[in-house]
């Protein structure tokens, strides 16, 4: 069974730092996904960025990056040059070849101070 | 474009009353998933179905029943409502096939059940 860890409730950042939110993830499946979405404060979920793992470079999205270290099983997320508006929640995500499932950590919540 | 639909996106219900939330897709997408949300606990996984014709218990599916009328619409019933069924609930699409694919979710329902 898949399985994420996310183990930083709260974190806060000063506007235009950067900043490292965790993750480590468990499964036995060689082929799987790796997801970070972000929740504001209004609700809504925002896909930002992806890894499989296969992929041979640490995936990027503008301001977002993912340290993608598959042998200690984190896929932590970056996020450069922090916003006021990047205060929200912060999920990661993982999903496996063949299940379909899409299993989600308990969150990070994100406050950027000015 | 809508996206993925969810309806109603507010209900109040009393213990043991029953109730549909109902999500429709409009992006073609084999698989949808229901979740709910509670603070601290992240996003757990209700039921999902990888394709039209079938549904499968995701990680807390006690209590709730699915029904994927078609491939646009995915049903989350509550047949005798408890308090502890208190949630956001999200539903999500993805053409995923295997992994890979994001989630693309609905904006949520709030539910209080008394």
């Amino acid at each position: 069974a898949q399985k994420i860890t996310q183990t930083q409730p709260g974190m806060f950042v000063q506007e235009k730092e950067a900043v490292t939110l965790d993750c480590t993830y468990d499964t036995s499946d060689p082929s799987y996904g790796l997801f970070w979405y972000k929740q504001p404060s209004s609700g809504e979920m925002i896909f930002l960025i992806y890894q499989g793992s296969y992929d041979q470079q640490n995936a990027t999205e503008g301001r977002y990056s993912l340290n993608f270290q598959k042998a200690r099983k984190s896929a932590n997320l970056v996020i450069s040059a922090s916003q006021l508006g990047d205060s929200a929640m912060y999920f990661c995500a993982i999903t496996t070849s063949g299940t379909y499932k899409y299993i989600f950590g308990t969150g990070t919540r994100l406050k950027v101070l000015a | 474009n809508a996206g993925v639909t969810q309806t109603p996106k507010f209900q109040v219900l009393k213990t043991g009353q029953s109730m549909t939330l109902q999500c429709a897709q409009d992006m073609n997408h084999n698989s949808m998933y229901w979740y709910r949300q509670d603070p601290g606990m992240g996003l757990r996984l209700i039921y999902y179905s990888a394709s039209e014709g079938t549904t499968d218990k995701g990680e807390v599916p006690n209590g709730y029943n699915v029904s994927r009328l078609n491939k646009r619409e995915f049903s989350l019933r509550l047949e005798s409502a408890a308090p502890s069924q208190t949630s956001v609930y999200f539903c999500a699409s993805s053409e995923a096939q295997g992994f890979g694919g994001e989630l693309f979710f609905g904006e949520g329902s709030r539910l209080t059940v008394l």
